[in-house]
């Protein structure tokens, strides 16, 4: 079975511009998180949806956005992209929400802004 | 709130000795802990994680890891390492119901051949 897949892979952006992350969680999952990492750091709890509600934000600005679609695959959007936005942007995956159900990661979205 | 402390950023170990990686976590209600291993260039692999019952877990590639509830401590051990344990370790915890992972800053493992 196919794992969290998440394109794009690797992105190059320009500060001031906005990008969306793409997120297919494994077949039969229905919640997805978002986690941001910073080099050298642990990963930052971003957004978690499940059955395409919000159940959970982490200390984001309102510059983070994301949206969970009918076949419970999601997309993390990121607005007037800073310099510090550049890290590496991982999805994961578990059967509900609400739980500590296991989590599969993606193998990420490694952003890079200048 | 729920945070999370690896004190030790590197641990250098010999090929084929034990290892341990330190974890301290805080939080005002129960937990569930979890040790995730992050190779160079990707995503993250559950190696562990208690939930319940039994405070000594058994995870993949050997490692296991003890909660210690008085302790707030959940440290993975592993009895002889390999090469292909290089990587990142992470501890992290959620809690209260909800998903919401909490990280530690994470260990880098290096083997010494």
């Amino acid at each position: 079975d196919a794992g969290v897949t998440q394109s794009p892979t690797h992105l190059i952006k320009t500060r001031g511009q906005q990008v969306t992350l793409r997120c297919s969680p494994i077949s039969g999952h229905k919640s997805v998180s978002w986690y941001q990492q910073v080099l050298g750091q642990g990963p930052q709890f971003i957004f978690q949806y499940y059955e395409k509600e919000e159940r959970g934000r982490g200390n984001f600005p309102d510059r983070f956005s994301a949206r969970q679609f009918p076949n419970y695959s999601s997309e993390l959007n990121v607005n007037a992209l800073l310099l510090g936005d550049s890290a590496l942007y991982l999805c994961a995956s578990s059967l509900a929400g609400g739980q500590a159900y296991e989590q599969y990661f993606g193998p990420g979205t490694r952003l890079t802004v200048t | 709130a729920q945070s999370v402390t690896q004190l030790d950023s590197q641990v250098p170990v010999f090929e084929e000795a034990p290892v341990e990686l330190r974890c301290n976590y805080s939080s005002s209600v129960s937990v569930y802990l979890f040790w995730y291993v992050q190779y160079p260039n990707q995503g993250l692999q559950l190696l562990l994680k208690y939930l319940s019952g039994s405070t000594l877990v058994k995870g993949i590639n050997g490692f296991e890891a003890e909660f210690n509830k008085s302790q707030t401590s959940f440290h993975l051990r592993k009895p002889s390492v390999h090469i292909s344990d290089t990587a990142e370790y992470f501890c992290a915890v959620s809690g209260n119901g909800n998903e919401k992972l909490t990280f530690g800053t994470g260990t880098r493992l290096t083997i010494i051949p």
